[in-house]
C-alpha cells in the first residue's frame, strides 16, 4: 500500500537537543511539507519542498532544518533554537491537484 | 493576507441530527478548497475537496460542501450524524496546485446520543 511513514510516533527530547523527525511516502509525490499542530492552533506550516534539493520556510521556519536528497524522504530536524518544540508534527505530501495527504504524526515532547 | 477562519471552536450535534460546520476564507481569487477531519492522536484523513465545477461536492462518510463565492464560504454539511463522526474538523485552502495549504485552526465536533 502507498502512503506516508512518520517515525517515530512518540519522541521525547532534553532540552538543548537536536532530534530528527522522519518521514517517507512512496506515493511518488512531488511536493513535501512539515506542518506543526498545537492545540486550538490549527496546522502551522513549517517547510515545504516542491522538488528534490529545493525547500522553503513556512510560517514558523525559525528553529527548526530539513533537507530533501530524495524525492521519497523529508527529514525535519528540531535544533535547540526552537524555543517550545512541544507539539504534534505532521508530514504531508502531494502531486498536482490531488490535494494534500498526510502522515499519521510524531509527536514531540521536551522533558 | 490569504486567511481561513472556522467561526465555531465546538459543537455539540445529537446523533442522528443534520450538521453545518462553517469555513469562510479570505482571498482574491477563488482558492482551491478542503475539508480534513483528525481523530485524536491521528494524522488528517481528506473528506473532500473543489477545484472548479460544481458548487456541491460529494465526499466520503456522507459528508458534503458546498462552495459560494459571494459569501467566499466552504461549508460542510452531513444529513444525519454518526456517533464515530465525532472528531476535529479543519477547512483548508490552497492557492495553486503543489503549493502548501493554509488551515483553519479547526472546529471540534461532540456527538451526543
Amino acid at each position: 500500500d502507498g502512503g506516508i511513514t512518520q517515525s517515530p510516533k512518540y519522541l521525547f527530547r532534553k532540552e538543548g537537543q537536536n532530534v530528527t523527525l522522519s518521514c517517507e511516502q512512496n506515493l511518488n509525490h512531488d511536493a513535501m511539507y512539515w506542518y506543526r499542530q498545537d492545540p486550538g492552533q490549527g496546522l502551522r506550516l513549517i517547510y515545504y519542498s516542491q522538488i528534490v534539493n529545493d525547500f522553503q520556510k513556512g510560517d514558523i521556519a525559525e528553529g527548526y532544518s530539513v533537507s530533501r536528497e530524495k524525492k521519497e524522504s523529508f527529514p525535519l530536524t528540531v535544533t535547540s533554537a526552537q524555543k517550545n518544540p512541544t507539539a504534534f508534527y505532521l508530514c504531508a505530501s502531494s502531486i498536482e491537484d490531488r490535494g494534500i495527504h498526510f502522515g499519521p504524526g510524531t509527536r514531540l515532547t521536551v522533558l | 493576507a490569504q486567511s481561513v477562519t472556522q467561526p465555531d471552536i465546538h459543537i455539540t450535534v445529537s446523533e442522528g441530527a443534520s450538521l453545518e460546520l462553517r469555513c469562510n476564507y479570505s482571498y482574491g481569487a477563488t482558492p482551491y478548497l478542503f475539508w480534513y477531519v483528525q481523530s485524536p492522536g491521528q494524522g488528517l484523513q481528506l473528506l473532500l475537496k473543489y477545484f472548479s465545477g460544481d458548487t456541491l461536492v460529494q465526499g466520503i462518510k456522507g459528508f458534503e460542501a458546498e462552495f459560494k463565492r459571494s459569501q467566499s464560504s466552504f461549508n460542510l454539511r452531513k444529513p444525519s450524524v454518526h456517533w464515530s463522526d465525532a472528531a476535529e474538523y479543519f477547512c483548508a485552502v490552497g492557492f495553486r496546485s503543489g503549493t502548501a495549504l493554509i488551515f483553519g485552526k479547526g472546529t471540534t465536533l461532540s456527538v451526543s446520543s
